[in-house]
C-alpha cells in the first residue's frame, strides 16, 4: 500500500493553463504538506494542513490554492501557469504531536512519490 | 524564520572512506533535527533525526551529531558504499501543536566511487 499517493506523476502543459495535483495518504497523519523542489533541488515548503485547517502559508503567489477536502487529502490547484512554476512538487504527511511532544513519530514527514509539472 | 545552510554541496568519496555533511541554522527554538536522503528522481525518505535534548545518534554506519550551543548539526557515513550516492538534505524545525514547519537545507549530492 502506497502511504502518500500524488497524481499525476508528470504534467506537461502550456503557460497560462490551470492544472490540479492530488495528494493522498493513509497513514492516519493529521497533517499533510506542499514542497516545492526546484532545479536546483531546494526544497521549500508552500502551504499545510492540519486537520483542514490551514496553518502554513508560505510566500507563494495567489494562483497557488491548496484545498483540503478531509484530513486524509491535499489537493493543490494552480493557475495561469509560468515558466517558472516547472518544478517538482511534494505531497508529505506527518502526525502531529501536539505542543512541546517529543514521542518518536511526531513530526516525521512520508513524502509522495512528486509530480514533475513542467510548462511550455 | 529558520534559515539553514548545508556545506558541501558536492561530496566525493572512495568507496569505504567516511562522509560528513555539515549543517548551521539560525533558529534557537529549533528541536528537531532530520536527514534525508533522495536518491535519483525518488522522494525524500528520513534515514535519521536528532532532537535537542540528545548530543547524538546512531544508526548502523549513518550518525548524527547536534551542538546547540554553536547551532550546528552533522551527518556521519562510515564505510560509504556505492548505494549510499544520494543527495542528503538536513532540515530543521519547532516542535508545536499541529505539525512543523521543516526548513531544509540546500542539499549535498554525495558520491561514492567504486
Amino acid at each position: 500500500d502506497t502511504a502518500v499517493s500524488q497524481t499525476p506523476k508528470y504534467l506537461v502543459t502550456q503557460m497560462g493553463n490551470d492544472k490540479s495535483i492530488k495528494c493522498e495518504q493513509n497513514l492516519g497523519h493529521d497533517t499533510m504538506y506542499w514542497y516545492k523542489q526546484d532545479s536546483k533541488k531546494f526544497l521549500k515548503i508552500m502551504f499545510s494542513y492540519n486537520n483542514k485547517e490551514l496553518i502554513i502559508n508560505e510566500t507563494v503567489p495567489n494562483r497557488f490554492s491548496p484545498k483540503s477536502p478531509d484530513k486524509a487529502h491535499l489537493n493543490l490547484h494552480i493557475n495561469s501557469l509560468e515558466l517558472g512554476d516547472s518544478a517538482v512538487y511534494f505531497c508529505a504527511s506527518s502526525q502531529s504531536g501536539g505542543q512541546g511532544a517529543h514521542f518518536s513519530g511526531a513530526n516525521v514527514l512520508t513524502f509522495g512519490a512528486g509530480s514533475r509539472l513542467t510548462v511550455l | 524564520g529558520e534559515n539553514v545552510e548545508q556545506h558541501p554541496s558536492t561530496l566525493s568519496v572512495q568507496e569505504g572512506d567516511s562522509a560528513v555533511i555539515k549543517c548551521t541554522y539560525s533558529d534557537s527554538a529549533s528541536n528537531y533535527f532530520p536527514w534525508y536522503k533522495q536518491e535519483l528522481g525518488k522522494r525524500p525518505q528520513l534515514i535519521i533525526d536528532i532532537r535537542s535534548n540528545v548530543g547524538e545518534k546512531k544508526d548502523q554506519r549513518i550518525a548524527v551529531t547536534l551542538n546547540k550551543t554553536a547551532k550546528h548539526f552533522s551527518l556521519h557515513i562510515t564505510e560509504t558504499q556505492p548505494e549510499d550516492s544520494a543527495v542528503y538534505f538536513c532540515a530543521a524545525s519547532r516542535s508545536w501543536g499541529g505539525g512543523n514547519k521543516l526548513t531544509f537545507g540546500t542539499g549535498t549530492q554525495l558520491k561514492v566511487e567504486l
